[in-house]
């Protein structure tokens, strides 16, 4: 069974577009995070979830929003797309508190390309 | 803030040959440090992980990693490369509430 995984795994769409991409865990963690890879292959948090609450918001425009039903799903929404959204999304999980210092498990990510 | 450093941005290794990976980190109190690979087209795989304990960290691979407190290093080390450690690696350091990265390196390995 996949521990982290999305959906879907490639994304192509419009500029002003909304779209949705999926995120889900069996692994019984509590965080749940978002994070993009640019282009340059550089990694930054977006998001992160704790028992549904959030708890880590690093300026990302209010065109993405995530929504967590319960603490093994994290969605991520975004609102017209833009050419500068294109990127691989990454969905995380961890243990919270001191089991967080343990390593995160990532989803194979989604590749969006916004045309 | 935490932050990590990766000084290069592209190795070349011939297959069988040594790899070592540097990275720098800045944190204020004791860090917990990964690194992570990337295959071309895919997710990221936890290679090792230091939070205390042996400064020498074996992990998946074949890999392992040194950290020395005094020189606020992690580095990553493979005694004998193959083909298949081709990809991206990342170092990343952990407070509470997020990971974060460095920029990565790229390593090619040549026949």
């Amino acid at each position: 069974d996949t521990a982290v995984s999305q959906t879907p795994k490639y994304l192509v769409t419009q500029m002003g577009n909304d779209k949705s991409i999926k995120c889900e865990q069996n692994l019984g963690h509590d965080t749940m995070y978002w994070y993009k890879q640019d282009s340059k292959k550089f990694l930054k948090i977006m998001f992160s979830y704790n028992n549904k609450e959030l708890i880590i918001n690093e300026t990302v425009p209010n065109r993405f929003s995530p929504k967590s039903p319960d603490k093994a799903h994290l969605n991520l929404h975004i609102n017209s797309l833009e050419l500068g959204d294109s990127a691989v999304y990454f969905c995380a999980s961890s243990p919270t508190g001191q089991g967080r210092n343990y390593g995160y498990t990532f989803g194979s990510g989604t590749r969006l390309t916004v045309v | 803030a935490q932050s990590v450093t990766q000084p290069d941005i592209h190795i070349t290794v011939s297959e069988g040959a040594s790899l070592e990976l540097r990275c720098n980190y800045s944190y204020g109190a004791t860090p917990y440090l990964f690194w992570y690979v990337q295959s071309p087209g895919q997710g990221l795989q936890l290679l090792l992980k230091y939070f205390s304990g042996d400064t020498l960290v074996q992990g998946i691979k074949g890999f392992e990693a040194e950290f020395k407190r005094s020189q606020s290093s992690f580095n990553l080390r493979k005694p004998s490369v193959h083909w298949s450690d081709a990809a991206e690696y990342f170092c990343a350091v952990t407070n509470d509430y997020k990971l974060s990265f460095g920029a990565g390196t790229t390593v090619t390995v040549r026949a």
